[in-house]
């Protein structure tokens, strides 16, 4: 069974710093590994995602994420915060090569200071 | 880009009363899925559907839920008589192959 364990329910960073949210996951076989954003009252927009190939994946609104095996880990960062950035963060996996359901993680909530 | 389209957007609903939340998958996916957030906690997966039968489901997906593609296009999740504990975001997702999950925008249910 997959599962995924967000360090952090809640991470403030000051506008211009570095974004770093932690993503651990634990799978039996090789993982697809993604990241959702949410802004208030809204759905879930995919960041970006891991299937297979490079390691390091570039999403949209300039965050990446690098899927580390040795680790069992998937960190998304972003080199400066942009205040539009505040919004919950999902990182979640599923099971590579089968279209099965998504585990999410339980979210970090990102707070942009001025 | 191809969307998942659902609707209504907000419904709200009698205790007891039977809900129909309705979603348009794209349309060469082939995998459909129902997954539920309640307020200010994690998404949760309900339901998966392939091949016109339940693939997979959770443990919140009890009896009073029910799932049905009625005509080929439309992908429905039916809650036979809610609960105050049914009040969430249920989000509606499909997939093609290799990860290509795509999620709609979610219905907002509250049960009054």
């Amino acid at each position: 069974a997959q599962s995924v364990t967000q360090l952090g329910s809640h991470v403030s960073v000051s506008e211009g710093a570095l974004v770093l949210l932690r993503c651990n996951y634990s799978s039996s076989v090789p993982p697809y590994l993604f990241w959702y954003v949410q802004y208030p009252n809204q759905g879930l927009q995919l960041l970006l995602k891991y299937t297979t190939g490079a390691t390091l994946v570039k999403g949209i609104n300039g965050f990446e994420a690098e899927f580390k095996k040795s680790e069992t880990s998937f960190h998304l960062t972003k080199p400066s915060a942009h205040m539009s950035d505040a919004a919950e963060y999902f990182c979640a996996v599923s099971v590579m090569n089968r279209d099965d359901k998504i585990i999410f993680g339980k979210g970090t909530r990102l707070h942009i200071l001025p | 880009e191809p969307e998942v389209t659902q609707t209504p957007s907000h419904q709200v609903t009698q205790m007891g009363q039977e809900v129909i939340l309705r979603c348009v998958p794209i349309s060469n996916h082939l995998y459909f899925y129902w997954y539920r957030q309640i307020l200010g906690q994690k998404v949760e997966f309900l339901v998966s559907f392939y091949n016109n039968e339940i693939s997979e489901k959770s443990e919140i997906f009890d009896d009073q839920f029910s799932v049905e593609r009625p005509d080929g296009s439309n992908f429905t999740l039916k809650i036979r008589s809610t609960k105050l504990e049914d009040s969430a975001m249920y989000f509606c997702a499909s997939s093609g192959s290799g990860g290509g999950y795509t999620f709609g925008s979610g219905t907002r249910l509250t049960v009054v």
